[in-house]
C-alpha cells in the first residue's frame, strides 16, 4: 500500500459507455496527476493538478475529463473511448514544490472493446 | 522538450550485477529519480541524484553526471525478484516540478 489508492484495478468498456476512475491519496501532498502508460512507451503525463486546480492538460481529447474535488481525491470521468485509450492509467501524488518525487497507485488496466 | 533514453531490456543472470543507463535532454534540470516497477503493481521510488556522484542505498547505487547528461542504476547481488521494469525520470528545472519518464527497462533475472 503505497498511500495511493486507485479504483477500480481492472475496467472494460464499450466505445459508449461512460465510467469514471477514482484516485485518493492520505498523504498530504497538495499536487497530484493522471498518467497514461502503455507498452514500451514513456509515461505521458494527461493532467496535473496543484491545490486543487487544473495547472496542465497535455493536450488531451475531451472525451477525458479530470476532476479534482479536494486535495485529496482525483476522478477521471471517460466517454466514447476508442481502442486506442485502452492503457495502464496511474495517478501520483507530489508535493507541488521541494524535493520528493512522486508517489504512484497501483493503477487502472483499461481496455477499451 | 525533454528526451529522456534507456534500454528496452536486459536480462541477467541471479547472483549478478547490472547496470541500466539513461540518458537524458531536458529544459533545466533539478533532479532525476529511478523507480521500480512490477508487473501490474505502482511504480515505487528507489533512489534521487541531484548532485554529481553515487549514491549507494544497499544492493542497489545510482549514479548521476550533470555535465554528460547521464545517469546510471547499479543492481548487485540480482535476486529473482529484482525481475521488474526500471523507470528513469527527470524533474525540469526553476518551478517546473513534474516528472518526464523515459520508457522504462525491462530486467529479467535468470536462475
Amino acid at each position: 500500500e503505497t498511500g495511493v489508492t486507485q479504483t477500480p484495478r481492472h475496467l472494460v468498456m464499450g466505445m459508449t459507455n461512460k465510467k469514471s476512475l477514482k484516485c485518493e491519496q492520505h498523504l498530504g501532498h497538495n499536487a497530484m496527476y493522471w498518467y497514461k502508460q502503455s507498452a514500451k512507451k514513456p509515461l505521458e503525463l494527461m493532467f496535473v493538478y496543484s491545490l486543487e486546480e487544473r495547472v496542465e492538460n497535455n493536450s488531451v481529447p475531451s472525451r477525458f475529463s479530470p476532476e479534482c474535488p479536494n486535495s485529496s481525491h482525483l476522478f477521471l470521468h471517460l466517454h466514447t473511448l476508442q481502442p486506442e485509450d485502452s492503457a495502464l492509467y496511474l495517478c501520483a501524488s507530489s508535493q507541488e514544490k521541494g524535493i520528493g518525487g512522486y508517489t504512484f497507485g497501483s493503477g487502472t488496466r483499461l481496455t477499451v472493446v | 522538450g525533454q528526451n529522456i533514453d534507456q534500454p528496452t531490456e536486459m536480462t541477467a543472470t541471479e547472483g549478478a550485477i547490472v547496470q541500466i543507463n539513461c540518458t537524458y535532454q531536458t529544459s533545466g534540470f533539478n533532479g532525476l529519480f529511478w523507480y521500480q516497477q512490477h508487473a501490474g503493481e505502482a511504480p515505487t521510488f528507489l533512489s534521487y541524484n541531484v548532485l554529481d556522484g553515487l549514491e549507494e542505498k544497499g544492493r542497489f547505487s545510482s549514479f548521476l553526471s550533470r555535465s554528460k547528461g547521464y545517469s546510471y542504476l547499479l543492481l548487485k547481488e540480482l535476486q529473482m525478484k529484482d525481475s521488474a521494469s526500471y523507470l528513469c525520470a527527470v524533474r525540469g528545472g526553476g518551478d517546473d516540478y513534474k516528472l518526464s519518464f523515459g520508457a522504462g527497462t525491462t530486467v529479467t533475472v535468470r536462475a
